[in-house]
C-alpha cells in the first residue's frame, strides 16, 4: 500500500525567506503527483500537478519536483509572504485514488 | 471556471441518524469521488466511482456507506447510521482524467 509522508510536520519562516517542503511515497509507480493547500477548516486548493513522466512544474513562486525513482517530491516557494501560511498537502495518484500525506503547515511571520 | 460545490457546508447529526451529502460535479466529469478527513489526520480515499458504479473502495468504506448518482448531476454519499467516528471532512472530488478537482467539503459532527 502505498505510504506518502511530509516533512517537517511544521514550519515557521520569516517574511521573504525561500523554503522547500519535502514528500516522499513508497510505491515509485504512480500516475502523477499533486501539491495542495489547505487552509484551516477549508477545502482542497491544487497548487501544482506533475505527471509521472515529468521532473517539475512551475506556478509563480511554487516549484515541484519529481524524482520517481527515489519517491521524493519537493515544493520550492520563494520570497514567502505571510498570505502562504497554510498546510500544504502532497498526494500521490496510483490510478484511482489519491493518497495524502499529513501535511506540512507552515506559518510565515510578517 | 467551473468548481465541484458540495452542500450543506457543516451538518450536525445525532448518532444512529441517517446523512446524505451532497455534491454537484464539473459537468462534463465523468469520475466522481469522496474522500474524508479526520481532525488532524490524513485525507483518505473512501470511494471511486464512474459509469455508474463504484470502480473501487477502500476499507473504510463498510456497508453502511454507499453513494448515489440520482440525477445525472448530483453525487451523494450516504450514512446509514452514523457513528461517532463518523465526525470528518467530507470531500467531494471529480474528474474527467487527473487532476481530480475538489470541492469545499462538508464538516460532519455526529453527537
Amino acid at each position: 500500500k502505498q505510504e506518502v509522508t511530509q516533512i517537517p510536520a511544521a514550519l515557521s519562516v520569516p517574511e521573504g525567506e525561500n523554503l522547500v517542503l519535502n514528500c516522499s511515497f513508497t510505491d515509485s509507480a504512480i500516475y502523477n503527483l499533486q501539491w495542495f493547500r489547505q487552509d484551516p477548516g477549508k477545502g482542497l486548493t491544487s497548487l501544482l500537478l506533475i505527471q509521472s513522466s515529468q521532473r517539475e512544474q512551475t506556478s509563480g513562486r511554487l516549484n515541484a519536483s519529481l524524482d520517481k525513482s527515489s519517491g521524493r517530491s519537493t515544493l520550492y516557494i520563494a520570497a514567502s509572504q505571510p498570505g502562504d501560511s497554510a498546510t500544504y498537502l502532497c498526494a500521490a495518484n496510483t490510478g484511482n485514488q489519491f493518497y495524502f500525506g499529513t501535511g506540512t503547515s507552515l506559518t510565515v511571520i510578517p | 471556471e467551473p468548481e465541484v460545490t458540495q452542500t450543506p457546508s457543516h451538518q450536525v447529526t445525532q448518532m444512529g441518524q441517517e446523512v446524505i451529502l451532497r455534491c454537484v460535479p464539473i459537468s462534463n466529469h465523468l469520475y466522481f469521488y469522496w474522500y474524508r478527513q479526520i481532525l488532524g489526520q490524513k485525507v483518505e480515499f473512501l470511494v471511486s466511482f464512474y459509469n455508474n458504479e463504484i470502480s473501487e473502495k477502500s476499507e473504510i468504506f463498510d456497508d453502511q456507506f454507499s453513494v448515489e448518482r440520482p440525477d445525472g448531476s448530483n453525487f451523494t454519499l450516504k450514512i446509514r447510521s452514523t457513528k461517532l467516528e463518523d465526525s470528518a471532512m467530507y470531500f467531494c472530488a471529480s474528474s474527467p482524467r487527473p487532476p481530480q478537482y475538489f470541492g469545499p467539503g462538508t464538516r460532519l459532527l455526529v453527537l
